[in-house]
């Protein structure tokens, strides 16, 4: 059974640090894995998806790595900024007969950027 | 495209009433998912569809929860009778069978049931 792991729950940070936030799998016979963005009171906001096959992907202060042997991912945020507090989520896919589908997600890390 | 769009997007109403979440895909995703988040319980997965066909509805809370697809682009979320413990916000999403690209979200309906 697929088990997603965020940690930590929550952290807190001054502007301009460098952060990682964490997710770990327990059956690394994924097919991709998504991490999003929740502002508080507001919907999922994709910002990622590594494939399988891939070992990290970029999006401007964004990084996230993908270790499947190990079960982990990790999303790296460059020069945090108070813009990016939020909660951050990651997903698995699971796989079903017909393909892959229903998301498993972690708890979130609750992210706060202080001036 | 506009993404994954959802109706109303707060909806309040009293315990007893039939309430109705709408949601319409992208357009060219045939999987459609219906998520509940609430602080005690995260995102729960009530049910999702392929090709419009209904595949795990295992997470449907109770009768009262109904969900239909009656075409591609739209689909439908019922409540009836509505619970105060109803109360919480109701995402749609939206994906390729496959996930080759990933999951898509709707904005939400934060529904209150007094």
């Amino acid at each position: 059974k697929q088990e997603v792991t965020q940690i930590p729950a929550a952290l807190s940070v001054p502007e301009g640090e460098n952060l990682v936030l964490n997710c770990s799998f327990t059956d690394s016979a994924i097919y991709n894995l998504q991490w999003f963005r929740q502002d508080p009171g507001k919907g999922l906001t994709s910002l990622l998806l590594i494939q399988s096959s891939q070992r990290e992907q970029t999006s401007g202060r964004l990084n996230a790595s993908l270790d499947k042997s190990s079960g982990r991912s990790t999303l790296y945020i460059a020069a945090s900024q108070p813009g990016d507090s939020a909660t951050y989520l990651c997903a698995i896919p699971l796989a079903f007969s017909g393909g892959y589908n229903k998301l498993i997600f972690g708890a979130g890390t609750r992210l706060a950027v202080h001036p | 495209d506009a993404g994954v769009i959802q109706s109303p997007r707060h909806e309040v109403t009293e315990m007893g009433q039939e309430v109705t979440l709408r949601c319409k895909p992208i357009s060219g995703h045939n999987s459609l998912f219906w998520y509940r988040q609430t602080m005690m319980r995260g995102l729960e997965l009530l049910i999702y569809f392929n090709n419009n066909v209904p595949i795990d509805d295992s997470g449907m809370p109770e009768d009262r929860f109904s969900a239909k697809m009656p075409n591609a682009s739209f689909s439908t979320l019922k409540i009836q009778p509505s619970e105060p413990r109803d109360s919480a916000v109701y995402f749609c999403a939206s994906s390729s069978v496959s996930g080759n690209y990933g999951y898509t979200f709707g904005s939400g309906t934060r529904l209150t049931v007094v």
